[in-house]
């Protein structure tokens, strides 16, 4: 079945730390990828995607994300984490061979002073 | 200009009331959608609009009734709601359903049934 994974519930980062935040995909073709952000009471905004060349994609916030077949991932990274990142973190895609479209179970993120 | 505009921001009915949310997008997208999202939890699909044609209902209570009056505008009619209702209600449009189209998301409605 095609599926979206993220494997950690919650993260806690200190700001100014660097961040990753896993993301696997379970897709038999070509997938599609993105990363959105939810604040408290706000809706998603989209931080990037992915659907085809360079594998690895710049977004908005200083956020960057990279896609590897080879581990059927597609983790979202950023070198140095601002308070104001703390937030729900969802990764959604969706492939080639049909029009659904997935979110994984979110990871929520809190910086610490 | 990517912006998906939803409202009212917060809405509280009863379970008898009849009351509509309603979306509006100004980028040319072809396909809108309706999730709905409880607290710590995904969005979850409740109906897709493609060219203003009902393309996919999640198997969603009849309570809840979409409308796609024209390819800027989406309503999502409520009546006779249960308090397992209350949920953020998304809205979101993309330029068709094809691979690659990006889904962008509204601020929601926050729904509360009492």
């Amino acid at each position: 079945a095609q599926s979206v994974t993220q494997p950690d519930i919650h993260i806690t980062v200190s700001e100014g730390a660097s961040l990753e935040l896993r993301c696997n995909y379970s897709y038999g073709a070509t997938p599609y990828l993105f990363w959105y952000v939810q604040s408290p009471g706000q809706g998603l905004q989209l931080l990037l995607k992915y659907f085809s060349g360079d594998t690895l994609v710049q977004g908005i916030k200083g956020f960057e994300a990279e896609f590897k077949r080879s581990q059927s991932s597609f983790n979202l990274r950023k070198p140095s984490v601002h308070w104001s990142d703390a937030a729900e973190y969802f990764c959604a895609g969706g492939s080639n061979t049909g029009n659904q479209f997935y979110f994984g179970t979110g990871t929520s993120l809190t910086v610490i002073p | 200009d990517t912006e998906v505009t939803q409202t009212p921001k917060h809405l509280v009915m009863g379970m008898t009331n009849k009351k509509s949310l309603k979306c509006e997008q100004h980028m040319g997208h072809r396909a809108m959608y309706w999730y709905k999202q409880k607290a710590k939890k995904p969005p979850e699909l409740m109906f897709v609009y493609s060219y203003e044609k009902l393309s996919i209902n999640e198997s969603v209570p009849s309570r809840f009734s979409p409308e796609c009056p024209n390819s800027s505008l989406l309503n999502l009619h409520l009546h006779a709601l249960q308090p397992e209702d209350s949920a953020l209600y998304l809205c979101a449009s993309s330029r068709g359903q094809g691979y690659g189209d990006t889904i962008y998301f509204g601020e929601g409605s926050w729904l509360t049934v009492v």
